[in-house]
């Protein structure tokens, strides 16, 4: 399989743990991105990479998460503390940074229930 | 205003109906228009995109992009059960190099046989 691949699938962790999720992006892909979707709501942006550079944060990436593509491949997002806000669907996307248009593909996402 | 408007639904339609989805947006900077899919328990997956005004058909599936008013739609021709999903549509602003898409909230779709 050659898309995007995202893991766990599924993570239940209770209040004030901490909790980390992988995402390997399509090979060739230099730019990857994080988003949340809760229910009934679309995704929404969280942070994006071109290569190993964050280039940009959403302000509801707050102090607790953090996210990191060392070497420019895989990435993983972290979060610290959880709440039960926290719970979501953690969804990866990437795309070829050389096309204009920006057509992203996305994983089969994570998801998080915190108890 | 939210910058993205997208009647959830639900939406229930008999199969070979013709069926409408619409969005507005209030963003003037939003250059790319898309509608993805989303099935339960999956990622969104890329439908159709487009950047100018006016129609592009592909399949059954017609995708129309009314830039004066800001209003995108997306029609689907000759329904089938298996167009039972959620259906997002996204935008991307001018400075598409930053890379965000900004979603709608999605239309749950079903179409009954």
């Amino acid at each position: 399989d050659t898309g995007v691949s995202q893991d766990p699938r599924h993570k239940i962790t209770k209040r004030g743990q901490n909790v980390t999720f992988r995402c390997d992006p399509i090979s060739e892909h230099n730019r990857l991105y994080w988003y949340r979707q809760t229910l009934g709501q679309g995704p929404e942006f969280l942070t994006y990479f071109q290569n190993e550079a964050q280039l940009e944060k959403s302000r509801l990436l707050s102090d607790r998460f953090s996210a990191e593509r060392p070497k420019g491949s895989f990435s993983t997002l972290e979060i610290q503390r959880t709440e039960q806000g926290d719970s979501a669907m953690y969804l990866c996307a990437s795309s070829h940074g050389g096309s204009s248009y920006n057509e992203q593909f996305f994983g089969p996402g994570t998801r998080l229930t915190v108890l | 205003q939210k910058e993205v408007e997208q009647d959830p639904g639900p939406l229930s339609v008999p199969e070979g109906a013709i069926v409408s989805l619409n969005c507005t947006y209030s963003n003037s900077a939003f250059q790319y228009f898309m509608w993805y899919r989303q099935y339960s328990r999956k990622g969104p997956e890329l439908l159709m995109y487009t950047y100018s005004s006016g129609n592009k058909e592909d399949g059954r599936f017609t995708a129309q992009v009314d830039k004066s008013s800001k209003y995108i739609s997306l029609f689907i021709r000759d329904s089938q059960p298996s167009d039972s999903a959620t259906y997002l549509c996204a935008f991307s602003d001018r400075g598409s190099t930053l890379g965000r898409l900004y979603f709608g909230r999605g239309t749950q779709l079903t179409v009954w046989p």
